[in-house]
């Protein structure tokens, strides 16, 4: 059960290149979400997606976009990185009904230079 | 807007000493309350939750009750392992249960032999 796949697993960026996280889950869930993990700020929501075809801003939406490319995948992408985007990012899933498990990745190690 | 807070970390205790770390959320309506875990190097792993007033979680030896009245969630274990080493963020599931959680800072936990 590989459950949510995220890659790469460590990136080092220069400043004003790009780059996607690419996000999949296998668990057939409905809607899924990008998460940010900086020190002493536990997770904050970048994006969500409730179902194919929707996406719409978390918290910290500035500087990102996303596809939710089918059921399945969600890719994040950052067109021109900035050192404030350096943190791990996490990818997550979970079906719809109020109080449903949010099933996260393993993590992205983003570092910008 | 809704909100988490957690007890400052780290928190350091002996092997087999009992654990309380303190949750606190402030939302409208009512909210599904969570608390996960994150071990070194790894994602968010599900520890317990609870969808209403009153509803205790509990797993692997760790529980917490629902506190409408007190607006808590305070995650609780009688007797802790070196194992047990890890950050342990509280959140909640906001108001419209959309299952984009609002997380606490994460209070980190060390077991010392």
């Amino acid at each position: 059960n590989a459950g949510v796949t995220q890659t790469p697993k460590f990136q080092v960026l220069k400043t004003g290149q790009s780059m996607t996280l690419q996000c999949a889950q296998d668990m057939n869930h409905n809607s899924m979400y990008w998460y940010r993990q900086d020190p002493g700020m536990g997770l904050r929501l970048i994006y969500y997606s409730a179902s194919e075809g929707t996406t719409d801003k978390g918290e910290v939406p500035n500087g990102y976009n996303v596809s939710r490319l089918n059921k399945r995948e969600f890719s994040l992408r950052l067109e021109s990185a900035a050192p404030s985007q350096t943190s791990v990012y996490f990818c997550a899933s979970s079906g719809q009904a109020p109080g449903n498990t949010i099933y996260f990745g393993e993590g992205s190690w983003l570092t910008v230079v | 807007g809704d909100s988490v807070t957690q007890m400052e970390g780290p928190v350091t205790l002996s092997e087999e000493a009992f654990l309380t770390i303190n949750c606190t959320y402030t939302a409208t309506g009512y909210p599904s309350l969570f608390w996960y875990v994150q071990y070194p190097g790894e994602g968010l792993q599900l520890l317990l939750k609870a969808t209403k007033a009153d509803d205790k979680g509990s797993n692997k030896g760790f529980e917490a009750t629902y506190r409408k009245e007190t607006t808590s969630f305070h995650l609780e274990k009688g007797s802790v392992q070196v194992s047990d080493s890890a950050v342990y963020f509280c959140a909640l599931d906001g108001s419209s249960n959309t299952g984009k959680l609002i997380f606490g800072q994460g209070t980190t936990l060390q077991v010392k032999p």
